[in-house]
């Protein structure tokens, strides 16, 4: 089992519309969660990060973190052409010597004008 | 703030030669990652830093590749030899110590074709 699984995709959505992004992981210990997006041939660059259970807003995105369920998600409202990318979820590991992201292998999000 | 600087961006070379992927990490950060991304793979955490030493490179992937990190605005990672199966886009990332909620910034990566 890998330890941070999302679904390839592509999850394709019309504009305006509410894209749901998932990720599971399988560390317990995983304390803090974050999700990158990343453009074609572009780098990773944050969006959100969330360690508590709960949503968490900022803009049009929403990250959820559901612990017990070992689930976090992102949610776009009002999608736009521009947020056409693939996003990446990332748990942190930290502890001790250790401060490493696992990243999911990523979503890719197709918003349809 | 001047993000994470890698050099070159792009590098075309021939199997066998020597690689070396260049970093600098953003002033203040304590922990530097290298990262490779493939299609097949994803992107793999090779080896990180913290204060300029090494912390983990079990992502390291054989012999042929090292990391170095002489001081805390330095680092290199180096291929030798090369073989085809290295392509892939190289990223340099940092982060600065902390509590939960510190993000790692990446650079632009290097795109390294092996030929």
């Amino acid at each position: 089992q890998k330890e941070v699984e999302q679904n390839s995709g592509p999850l394709s959505v019309p504009e305006g519309a509410i894209a749901s992004l998932n990720c599971t992981y399988s560390d317990r210990g995983s304390q803090s969660f974050f999700w990158y997006r990343q453009y074609s041939g572009k780098s990773p660059e944050l969006i959100m990060f969330i360690y508590s259970n709960g949503d968490k807003e900022d803009g049009r995105f929403t990250a959820q973190l559901n612990k017990a369920s070992q689930y976090v998600s992102l949610l776009i409202r009002d999608s736009q052409p521009s947020d056409s990318a693939t996003y990446l979820c990332a748990v942190k590991v930290y502890g001790g010597a250790t401060n490493k992201l696992i990243f999911g292998t990523g979503t890719l999000l197709a918003v349809q004008p | 703030d001047a993000g994470v600087i890698q050099s070159p961006r792009h590098e075309v070379t021939e199997m066998g030669q020597e690689v070396t992927l260049r970093c600098k990490p953003i002033s203040g950060h304590d922990y530097l990652f290298w990262y490779r991304q493939t299609m097949m793979r994803g992107l793999e955490l090779l080896i990180y830093f913290n204060n300029n030493v090494p912390i983990d490179d079990s992502g390291m992937p054989e012999d042929r590749f090292s990391a170095k990190m002489p001081n805390a605005s330095f680092s290199t990672l180096k291929i030798q030899p090369s073989e085809p199966r290295d392509s892939a886009v190289y990223f340099c990332a940092s982060s600065r110590t902390g509590v939960l909620n510190q993000p790692q910034h990446f650079g632009d990566g290097t795109r390294l074709s092996i030929l």
